[in-house]
């Protein structure tokens, strides 16, 4: 089974820190991707990124930035933290552009970050 | 732009009777199509994904959904609600080789005794 691991369950930060959201996956996926899970908003896509060193803007990115220096490994940078970032944050990854597009992503457990 | 549209944010029903949660998607190309569920305090879960050529899709616990190109629809149904099916179900579409999913809002369902 493709194990996706989020560094945190939860977090809590103060407005202004520079946070950090760690993820890892074993199954050698290309893609992986960033969302943030809000009521009523359902899930949305902040970043992904389909190869190391490579990164492509979701939806919505401002306010966040991301790093991939290992296949395995995909971060999310809250640059200055804000109230209104907190959030659930899901991770996910999934088999390359050279596979079928109906490959399912496969999710974390999520990190629950507050900012106070 | 491709869209999911999930009716009702909440679906109560009682053990035993049937599930039904409706997904609708916007789309001019075939779409490639997911229910994923949700347990609290988790991450998601795969239940089914749509292949196309089989319009019935089986998935885990019993569910299945059914695509319905006319109608652009893809709902979730289950004969039987059991206590532990109470959790949110997301519908998701996909039409790019880079697999960036478009996510309804979700629908929470509620099962009661």
């Amino acid at each position: 089974d493709v194990k996706v691991t989020q560094s945190s369950r939860y977090l809590v930060k103060r407005t202004g820190e520079k946070v950090f959201l760690e993820c890892v996956q074993d199954m050698d996926h290309e893609n992986m991707f960033w969302y943030r899970q809000d009521p009523g908003l359902g899930l949305r896509l902040i970043y992904f990124s389909y190869d190391v060193k490579m990164k492509e803007k979701g939806d919505i990115p401002e306010g966040y930035s991301v790093s991939r220096e290992k296949k395995e490994r995909f971060s999310l940078i809250l640059e200055s933290a804000s109230t209104n970032q907190t959030s659930m944050y899901l991770c996910a990854s999934t088999l390359g552009q050279g596979s079928t597009p109906n490959q399912p992503q496969h999710f974390g457990d999520g990190t629950r970050l507050s900012i106070l | 732009a491709q869209s999911v549209t999930q009716l009702g944010s909440h679906v109560s029903v009682s053990e035993g009777a049937l599930v039904l949660l409706r997904c609708n998607y916007s789309s001019s190309v075939p779409p490639y199509l997911f229910w994923y569920v949700q347990y609290p305090n988790q991450g998601l879960q795969l239940l089914l994904k749509y292949t196309t050529g089989a319009t019935l899709v089986k998935g885990i616990n019993g569910f299945e959904a059914e695509f319905k190109k006319s109608e652009t629809s893809f709902h979730l149904t289950k004969p039987s609600a059991h206590m532990s099916d109470a959790a949110e179900y997301l519908c998701a579409v996909t039409f790019s080789g880079y697999s960036t999913l478009t996510f309804g809002k979700g629908t929470m369902l509620l099962v009661s005794p």
